[in-house]
């Protein structure tokens, strides 16, 4: 079946970009989604990217889609202490719209 | 702004009750799920709906029912409660089942089964 996977677990110090990570088996996945999740509250809509874009970038957001290696990933640039969260990617699996979701990061920022 | 409501932030039951966790959609949404999320497994779907009185199971829909009487509302049953359905309960709600309609997600529900 399908999996996404992510690393559990981000530091960065605050002003640095933010790297996050995230590899996925379905390769006739169409949209590909980054969500987050603040302490205490359900998950806010990041970004998405179609699977025929290599790039999206939306302010201090870039998505990078490696759809060769399944290997899709966010940066965050001029990570904020506002930025600590945790990540989740997602990714279609089936025409109904179901989501097939990674075990999320946790990113910690630093001062 | 699409709001997806919980109708509760907290919640403590104990074994062996019948515990009903509702959601509201307030964008006329066809597509309602429901997902449980622990530490390090991330979010699993319990059940889904695509139309009013139709539901579909998810990866994990033992000891759970669902029900959806009107478009907006979204309702999940734990039959008879157990401990180990202590968890965080998300709702969310997408426009169509295809194209890039994200799901939106409501606050959740912290569910404690004593």
């Amino acid at each position: 079946g399908e999996d996404v996977e992510q690393s559990l677990f981000l530091s960065v110090r605050e002003g640095d970009s933010s790297v996050i990570n995230c590899t996925y088996t379905d390769s006739s996945s169409t949209y590909l989604y980054w969500y987050k999740q603040e302490p205490g509250a359900g998950l806010q809509l990041l970004t998405y990217i179609f699977s025929n874009m290599d790039m999206k970038q939306d302010q201090r957001l870039t998505v990078l889609l490696n759809k060769k290696d399944k290997h899709l990933s966010l940066r965050i640039a001029d990570t904020q202490t506002g930025d600590s969260a945790i990540y989740f990617c997602a990714e279609i699996t089936d025409s109904w719209g179901k989501l097939q979701f990674g075990a999320g990061t946790q990113v910690v920022v630093t001062p | 702004d699409v709001k997806v409501t919980q109708s509760s932030r907290y919640l403590v039951k104990r074994t062996g009750e019948k515990v009903f966790l509702e959601c509201v959609q307030d964008m006329d949404h066809e597509n309602m799920f429901w997902y449980r999320q622990d530490p390090g497994l991330g979010l699993r779907l319990i059940y889904f709906s695509y139309d009013v009185k139709m539901k579909e199971k998810g990866d994990i829909p033992e000891g759970y029912s669902v029900s959806r009487e009107k478009k907006e509302r979204f309702s999940l049953i734990l039959e008879s409660a157990s401990t180990n359905q202590t968890s965080m309960y998300l709702c969310a709600s997408s426009l169509i089942p295809t194209g890039a309609q994200p799901q939106h997600f409501g606050d959740g529900t912290r569910l404690s089964i004593l």
